[in-house]
């Protein structure tokens, strides 16, 4: 089966650029979840997604930011304009039901580059 | 203070030593514990869930402490495949909110 699918796996671009991440959750899970990981903060959830619906969004940076999920198998990570302390993994996660001790699944990262 | 503290190491362990890591979290309420493994350029994996008796998968053994806020994670006769960084993850006030340790990172030397 595959596992969470995101693309692309690496992005370089400039400053002031927009910037769109995918991701395609397992199947059949209605729980995603945007991350974001860089060595000076560790793992950062930005935003929660249950059943295609954003139930917590607090840990967006700011506007510049923005995530949808138009559909179950779908969602996608908006950057608009890119600045380079946006550079990081950006992971996508996936989760069965919304029980907490159900594992969260993790797509490859899209490592981001912001020149 | 942070809501999830770990030593990021690194700890650096001749292969079939046994190693010991402690992740210490703040917030009493929380209910669910999980050791997730990274490799280097990974993703997160789940290696295994914390229960408050305590619970053993193979060489690992994870305890948890819930009088003084402390998981801990036991790795018994290490392997070079152990190198990794290992986080520490505890629920935070939601149903769905995870708090992240930032790692400790292991590196097992032949």
């Amino acid at each position: 089966d595959a596992g969470v699918i995101q693309s692309p796996r690496h992005e370089v671009t400039e400053m002031g650029q927009e910037v769109t991440l995918r991701c395609k959750p397992i199947s059949g899970h209605n729980s995603l979840f945007w991350y974001r990981q860089t060595m000076m903060r560790g793992l950062e959830l930005l935003i929660y997604f249950n059943n295609n619906v954003p139930i917590d969004d607090s840990g967006m940076p700011e506007d510049r930011f923005s995530a949808k999920m138009p559909n179950a198998s779908f969602s996608t990570l908006k950057i608009q304009p890119s600045e380079p302390r946006d550079s990081a993994v950006y992971f996508c996660a996936s989760r069965p039901g919304t029980s907490l001790n159900n594992e969260q699944f993790f797509g490859p990262g899209t490592r981001l580059t912001v020149l | 203070r942070k809501e999830v503290e770990q030593d990021p190491g690194p700890f650096n362990v001749p292969e079939g030593a046994t190693v010991a890591f402690n992740c210490t979290y703040s917030n009493s309420a929380s209910q669910s514990f999980f050791w997730y493994r990274q490799d280097c350029r990974k993703e997160p994996k789940l290696l295994m869930s914390v229960y408050s008796s305590g619970n053993e998968d193979g060489r690992f053994t994870a305890q948890l402490n819930r009088a003084s806020q402390y998981i801990s994670l036991l790795i018994r006769d290490s392997k070079l495949s152990d190198s990794a960084t290992y986080l520490c993850v505890v629920n935070g006030g939601s149903n769905y909110q995870l708090i992240w340790g930032a790692g400790t990172k292991l590196i097992i030397k032949p």
